[in-house]
Parts: C-alpha cells; structure tokens; sequence
C-alpha cells in the first residue's frame, strides 16, 4: 500500500480555518486520497475523497496537488467539535481496498 | 450516529477465554469491515465481509474468526485470549466492496472495548 506522511499534532483557534497536509510522494494514478477523522472515544468518521480534482462538502474541502503527490484538507472555520486526530488514506482502485490507518495529526482547536 | 451497532460496549474477560463481538451494519450496506485499534499499534484492518462472503484479510490472527450472516450482521470470534488482544474493537460497513468508487466511504460503529485480565 502506498504510504502517507502527515504531522503528528497541529493546533488551531475556533473559527479560523485550518489546513491539513498530507504528503503521499508514491501515489499511483489509481489510487483514491481519502480522509477520516476520529473524535475522542468515538470510532472513525468519514470527511472526504478524491482523485484528482479538488472536492467540497458539508464538512470540509480537499485540495489535491497537481502532481498528486501532496493534499490538504481544509476545515474553513474550525471548531471546539473538529478536535481530532485525522487520517489521510490512499485505496487503490481494484487493489486490495482497505483501510490502511497511519498515526493520523492530532488536531488540537482552542477556544 | 452512524446507523451501524456495536455490542457489548465493554467487555472484561480473562486470558484463554473465548468472546464474541456483534455488530449489525447500516440499513442496506452489504460490506462489513473489522479493525482492532491498541494503544501501540493504531488501527488495524483485520478482516472484510461482503453479501456473507470474505473478500480482504488484514492483520487477523489465527485464533481470531468472523462471519457474516444471511441478514448481514457480523461476528468476531476471538479466542484463547491473551493481555495484548486488550484494545478497541470496531466494526464498520459500506454499501460497495469497492472503497476507491462512489460513494466510497465506511461508516464505523462506536465500538466494543475488550478488556483481558
């Protein structure tokens, strides 16, 4: 499985946006960027995906680069409820599709 | 509330003790997944099921089974229990088998915590 590399913890102040990378330098054209997020003492929870267009829904926005080789998950104003750790995942299309979890960053938002 | 259940919540047995974790997945998600999540090792894949079929074999151990039935609810089986099998235990499902096509995303339920004394 092509692997990810994202910052162990960020922080951030409510209602101010918040930018989270994630940089997977062996993606392959087949693979899928997909983020999940866990709240404390909560199972994971998921917040988006793509593949190569940048996408938007209710809870967030994924920025994807032109080579693919990085993205970043935007929270446009962060709240007291994103404190999370979140998971960038990369599932190939026909692979074996699972789930891999790497550390995740641990999203710290103050109030 | 991600529509997919979990029982028990908690659970506290001893060593070489055998358990049965259930899960029912979301109203018609054919697909159902099971992770372990240790304090040291993350969240694991374990296993998946499809329609009552296994489709993906992550990091299962031998003495650890699962099925899924004919109304698409899962079991893990986990058995001759050791200290390290302590951890989170979640299930989640999906309407495709398929992650990487829409609508792509799993939805975990809230989890069955093993203790093992």
């Amino acid at each position: 499985d092509a692997k990810t590399t994202q910052p162990n913890s960020m922080e951030s102040n409510e209602e101010e946006p918040v930018h989270l990378p994630c940089n997977h330098s062996t993606i392959s054209g087949t693979d899928y960027i997909h983020w999940y997020r866990q709240l404390p003492s909560q199972g994971p929870e998921y917040v988006i995906h793509g593949l190569t267009s940048n996408v938007n829904n209710r809870m967030a926005s994924l920025a994807i680069a032109e080579d693919r080789k990085s993205s970043t998950l935007i929270l446009h104003r962060a709240t007291l409820r994103d404190a999370a750790v979140y998971y960038c995942i990369l599932i190939t299309q026909g692979g074996s599709e699972k789930l891999v979890f790497g550390k995740g960053t641990k999203l710290t938002v103050n109030p | 509330d991600s529509g997919v259940t979990q029982t028990p919540k908690h659970l506290i047995t001893a060593t070489g003790q055998r358990v049965t974790l259930r899960c029912s997945p979301r109203s018609g998600d054919l697909s159902v997944y099971w992770y372990q999540q240790s304090l040291d090792q993350g969240l694991q894949f374990l296993i998946q099921y499809y329609n009552g079929e296994e489709r993906a074999k992550g990091n299962i151990l031998e003495r650890f089974s699962a099925q899924q039935f004919p109304d698409l609810h899962s079991e893990l089986n986990l058995s001759s229990l050791e200290l390290g099998d302590s951890a989170l235990y979640f299930c989640a499902s999906s309407r495709s088998p398929w992650l990487a096509e829409p609508p792509g995303e799993q939805f975990f339920g809230p989890g069955t915590r093993l203790t093992v004394l």
